[in-house]
């Protein structure tokens, strides 16, 4: 299983909106409402941002909002802030009943 | 709340095999599903298998298969991952994570994670 295409860099200014993609194919995200993003600070561990494509869960800033079309999720950050700058992982569930992650992007505020 | 506590750091020779630990607090541990997800230095996050935490069954990326046990103690709400044949490139920091099933349904994310343990193999 190969990892989900995700870009490898986005930017933006602070107060704007940025959307990273991550692009599969019809066997994981074409294929399943079980998209999931994830937050990662250097040397931290993840955090959950987004499950089922759109949910946020309890705690989860509504500044983050996730979508799907096709073979491709989205997430956006709106109101981009300086804490946002981190890494972000998306994830798929796929239908060898296994799960892949996409190649990471860093987001960089400027 | 929900807590995921790992294990110490490894330092593991080539071929060997190494078992981490995963003790879970602040849920009913048989209502998740436990995932392990790995880090190599500077790289991204790699899935690498689930385990049922109520029935034991398990399954695994296929890079890993024939490689990687998982088992648990429900007895003191912990999950273990047994890695064998260590190579150079598993060193990674190695990190549980729980899947909430507990409201009958799951939601397929890691909602919770442990806080990584680094494993180093090396001669």
């Amino acid at each position: 299983q190969s990892a989900l295409t995700q870009p490898a860099s986005v930017s933006g200014s602070p107060r704007q909106s940025i959307t990273i993609s991550c692009t599969g194919t019809s066997s994981d995200i074409g294929s399943y409402n079980w998209v999931s993003w994830y937050q990662q600070h250097p040397g931290k561990a993840p955090k959950l941002l987004i499950y089922e494509v759109s949910n946020r869960p309890s705690g989860v800033s509504n500044r983050f909002s996730g979508s799907k079309s096709g073979n491709t999720a989205s997430l956006t950050i709106s109101g981009l802030q300086a804490e946002d700058e981190a890494d972000y992982y998306c994830s798929s569930h796929t239908s060898s009943r296994t799960y892949v992650f996409g190649s990471g992007t860093k987001v960089t505020v400027l | 709340q929900v807590q995921l506590v790992q294990s110490g750091a490894e330092v593991e020779k080539p071929g060997a095999s190494v078992k981490v630990s995963c003790k879970a607090s602040g849920y009913s541990f048989t209502g998740y599903y436990m995932h392990w997800v790995r880090q190599a230095p500077g790289q991204g996050l790699e899935w690498m298998g689930w385990m049922n935490c109520n029935t034991g069954d398990t399954n695994s990326a296929e890079k890993f298969q024939g490689r990687v046990t998982m088992t648990r103690d429900t007895s003191i709400s912990t999950a273990y991952m047994e890695v064998s044949r260590l190579r150079s490139d598993d060193t990674a920091v190695y990190y549980c994570a729980g899947e909430d099933c507990s409201g009958g349904s799951c939601h397929q994310s890691f909602d919770y994670w442990g806080q990584g343990i680094l494993v180093t193999v090396s001669s």
